[in-house]
């Protein structure tokens, strides 16, 4: 299975503020999914990356909020700006491998 | 539009029974199945997957899943649960056409020791 370096861990941020989550695979993919999930729940699928195009975004996400990068094959960042304690949540980043998809492990954010 | 369905929010179990997990789902194409495992503060961990061939699946930790296609289910199955089986499981399903993969809602496993 892929590795996936997800960063950071956890972070604790003031509302109004944003943050970069980033996420590094050890080898090439295609597709990059960044999902969110809070605590003890399902996980939310935000957008899909695609390295050389823009995410698509599924329905209730969109790009002002959550933009995404995608510059080269191995790596990702997704940003969740002007942050609300709302956003409060984990967030994943995912690649899909033969065996299944593998997931990062997870960004703990808490708005405050 | 694909979706899948957990219909259990808990499931609770001796240790030493047997355990099912169910999940349904609803796919245009052809599916594929997914489950994994999630356990306290830690991420989630791939369980077994079905893509075709053979409608039961062997995944790790000694667990199965059953796909049937008249009743669109992939339910979780393990002949003797673990205490150390509880936690939090997820099915998963994308339409082979696609690429985008639905998570269902999960089940909470209880083993009872």
């Amino acid at each position: 299975s892929a590795v996936i370096s997800q960063k950071p861990s956890r972070d604790i941020c003031q509302r109004g503020t944003s943050l970069t989550i980033q996420c590094q695979v050890d080898s090439q993919v295609t597709m990059m999914f960044w999902y969110r999930q809070q605590p003890g729940q399902s996980l939310t699928l935000i957008a899909t990356a695609n390295q050389g195009s823009e995410a698509t975004y599924e329905s209730g996400f969109v790009i002002d909020k959550f933009p995404i990068s995608r510059p080269n094959l191995t790596f990702s960042t997704l940003t969740v700006s002007n942050m609300s304690p709302e956003d409060s949540s984990i967030y994943l980043c995912s690649v899909e491998r033969f065996d299944g998809y593998t997931f990062g492990s997870g960004t703990r954010l808490t708005v405050v | 539009a694909q979706s899948v369905a957990q219909p259990e929010d808990q499931v609770n179990v001796a240790e030493g029974n047997p355990l099912t997990v169910k999940c349904t789902y609803s796919v245009s194409g052809n599916p594929y199945l997914f489950w994994y495992v999630q356990y306290p503060n830690r991420g989630l961990q791939f369980l077994l997957k079905y893509i075709t061939g053979d409608n039961l699946v062997k995944g790790s930790y000694g667990f199965e899943a059953e796909f049937n296609k008249s009743q669109t289910s992939f339910h979780l199955k393990k002949p003797s649960a673990l205490v150390s089986d509880s936690a939090l499981y997820f099915c998963a399903v994308r339409d082979s056409g696609g690429f985008k993969t639905i998570f269902g809602a999960g089940t909470r496993l209880f083993v009872k020791a």
